[in-house]
């Protein structure tokens, strides 16, 4: 069975730093491309970013509002992928997703970690 | 890149079908068969039912359909049942090498 558990999320004044965790099991992560969506309170979803896997070059691509602030990383070796935000900005609050990525959609997705900027 | 365009909100009876449009310019929905959507409860994580257009995933009911027709997209539920109401959003891949959402249709069962 697919499990992808988010963690990291809080409370973080603006122009402040977090970063999020997504671990996977069920698939073999090494071989995935994987996706990070969020959500802002009320609101609809967003993409943010999204990374291939090694086999596939590794490269990542990012939304404009989140590019040079945000980074999508990964370990294949623990199963996990990350997103470095900095520079938050109080409009980046939001639930954040991470999810698989199989062709063109996004097919497994996690229960979500709430990330609060505010002063 | 600005959001893909659906109606804020669709109802239907109980039986009846309905469908939700999804509409986006020749760099998205209009120039790759990436479209997908999403059905997503309160509170709980979006689920996909739709990939690839028309493709219906493992598991999703087979009243759930998909179509392109030049830059929109419909999704068409039929046989609309009490738990078939949720928050349902396309999305679809981009010329820039991004995806992008529609705004999201809340779907009322009357």
């Amino acid at each position: 069975e697919v499990q992808l558990v988010e963690s990291g999320g809080g409370l973080v004044k603006p122009g402040g730093s977090l970063r999020l965790s997504c671990a996977a099991s069920g698939f073999t992560f090494s071989n995935a491309w994987m996706t990070w969506v969020r959500q802002a309170p009320g609101k609809g979803l967003e993409w943010v970013g999204r990374i291939k896997s090694k086999t596939d070059g590794g490269t990542t691509d990012y939304a404009a509002p989140v590019k040079g602030r945000f980074t999508i990383s990964r370990d294949d070796s623990k199963n996990t992928l990350y997103l470095q935000m900095n520079s938050l900005k109080t409009e980046d609050t939001a639930v954040y997703y991470c999810t698989t990525q199989r062709s063109g959609s996004f097919d497994y997705w996690g229960q979500g970690t709430l990330v609060t900027v505010s002063s | 890149q600005s959001a893909l365009t659906q109606p804020a909100s669709v109802s239907g009876s109980p039986g009846q079908s309905i469908t939700i449009s999804c509409t986006g310019t020749s760099s998205d929905v209009g120039g790759y068969n990436y479209v997908s959507w999403y059905q997503q409860h309160p509170g709980k994580a979006p689920k996909l039912i739709i990939s690839d257009v028309s493709n219906r995933p493992s598991g999703v009911s087979n009243r759930f359909s998909g179509s392109k027709s030049g830059n929109t997209a419909s999704l068409t539920i039929s046989g609309l049942q009490a738990e078939d109401e949720a928050d349902y959003y396309c999305s679809s891949y981009t010329s820039s090498i991004t995806w992008v959402f529609g705004g999201g249709t809340k779907l009322t069962v009357l």
